[in-house]
């Protein structure tokens, strides 16, 4: 079965400093991969995706995320975070042509001003 | 406004007390899923739907059942409600039969099992 680690629970940064948010799988054939980010009180927003291709993935809010098949990894990356970027951040991976999604726990991202 | 609405937003009952959460999307979807939320544990997908009346698994049915009549809605049923079902709730939808593009969310359904 397919499994998905967010080893941070909790991650502080300054505003402006860079982020990497990491995200590691388990699964035998190539996944597809996500991020979502869930602000306080809300649903999950869809930063990220990646499916095959080029493994350097742009997003919204100026996200991205690099797939590295060798680590099973699936990092999370912002060069300058904002601290309307504090909240919490899930990696997923789908199997079954996707539509079954297994989520990582999740990294509460705090930013400091 | 394209969106996926969940009611009620919040939920106190006692056990064994069925109860319903409704999701309707109104945005044509083929597919709709549910996913509960819990501290430590992150989102754990409940069922998923690829269409009307085709209905699968996730990583967590038991206790629940679902169904699809129609293609706007997805109704999540708990029969027999236990306080191990306390948990945030949310529903989602996307269009298509492959996973490329986004799923929407509602707002989540706060569920307590007393």
């Amino acid at each position: 079965a397919q499994s998905v680690t967010q080893p941070d629970i909790h991650i502080t940064v300054s505003e402006g400093a860079s982020l990497e948010l990491r995200c590691n799988y388990s699964y035998g054939a190539t996944p597809y991969l996500f991020w979502y980010v869930q602000s306080p009180g809300q649903g999950l927003q869809l930063l990220l995706k990646y499916f095959s291709g080029d493994t350097l993935v742009q997003g919204i809010k100026g996200f991205e995320a690099e797939f590295k098949r060798s680590q099973s990894s699936f990092n999370l990356r912002k060069p300058s975070v904002h601290w309307s970027d504090a909240a919490e951040y899930f990696c997923a991976v789908g199997t079954g042509g996707g539509n079954k999604l297994t989520f990582g726990t999740g990294t509460q991202l705090k930013v400091e001003l | 406004e394209a969106q996926v609405t969940q009611n009620p937003r919040y939920l106190i009952t006692v056990t064994g007390k069925k109860l319903t959460v409704t999701c309707s999307q109104n945005m044509n979807h083929e597919y709709m899923s549910w996913y509960r939320q819990d501290p430590g544990l992150g989102l754990r997908q409940i069922y998923y739907s690829m269409n009307v009346e085709v209905t699968d698994k996730g990583d967590v049915p038991e206790g629940y059942k679902v169904s699809r009549k129609e293609k706007r809605n997805f109704p999540l049923i708990l029969e027999s409600p236990s306080p191990n079902q306390t948990s945030l709730y949310f529903c989602a939808s996307r269009t298509g039969a492959f996973s490329n593009q986004p799923q929407h969310f509602g707002d989540g359904t706060r569920l307590s099992i007393l």
